[in-house]
């Protein structure tokens, strides 16, 4: 079975600062895809940034971008210019190309951005 | 485009009542999801519909737990009788096949549900 780990619960960034959050996941599949969605207190799930496997290209989202490293299953999510809305719970995502199209979660990191 | 619909968006109930809630996917939608939001487990799948037949209820915790998608516009995630540990946000989530945005769940505003 597919998992997925995010092993920081919370992270701090001042203003305008970059921040990276980390995720792992576990596959025995070569095709799938990841995510990141972000979650504000109005707990609506928002798609950041997505990332196929099969392109070696990181995405990029304007101020968001992606360190995607398949070998060490590894997909960090990288803020640039933090901004005080950028305060939420991020949410790693894995979901496997065929077969099943359900989204696996990791657990969430807690994102702060101090002014 | 009016995005997926819950409803309702707050449902506090007693233990040992049905509770039911309602999902409208995304117009032309074919996949309809419904996950479950707590402390304890996160986020995780109940279950996911395709074309409105169920694909992957493996994540239906237990037999108190029903869904159904009687058309394209419409699905029901039913607890009968509802426990306190049943209290969680419950997202839908919908996505088309065959274009770009296949890639993408859609989710909706989630409803809170409160088992008292």
């Amino acid at each position: 079975a597919q998992t997925v780990t995010q092993s920081q619960p919370e992270m701090s960034v001042q203003e305008a600062e970059t921040v990276t959050l980390s995720c792992t996941y576990d596959t025995s599949e070569s095709d799938y895809y990841l995510f990141w969605y972000k979650q504000p207190p109005s707990r609506q799930m928002i798609l950041v940034i997505r990332q196929e496997a099969y392109k070696q290209q990181n995405a990029t989202e304007n101020r968001f971008s992606v360190n995607f490293q398949k070998a060490a299953k590894s997909f960090s999510l990288k803020i640039s210019d933090s901004q005080l809305g950028d305060a939420a719970m991020y949410f790693c995502a894995y979901r496997a190309n065929f077969g099943n199209e359900k989204l696996t979660f990791g657990t969430g990191t807690r994102l702060t951005i101090i002014p | 485009d009016a995005g997926v619909i819950q409803s309702p968006r707050h449902e506090v109930t007693e233990m040992g009542q049905e509770v039911t809630l309602r999902c409208k996917p995304i117009s032309g939608h074919d996949y309809l999801f419904w996950y479950r939001q707590t402390m304890m487990r996160g986020l995780e799948l109940l279950i996911y519909f395709n074309n409105n037949v169920p694909i992957d209820d493996s994540g239906m915790p237990e037999d108190r737990f029903s869904a159904k998608m009687p058309n394209a516009s419409f699905s029901t995630l039913k607890i009968q009788p509802s426990e306190p540990r049943d209290s969680a946000v419950y997202f839908c989530a919908s996505t088309p096949s065959g274009t770009s945005d296949y890639n993408e769940q859609f989710f909706g505003p989630g409803t809170r549900l409160t088992v008292l």
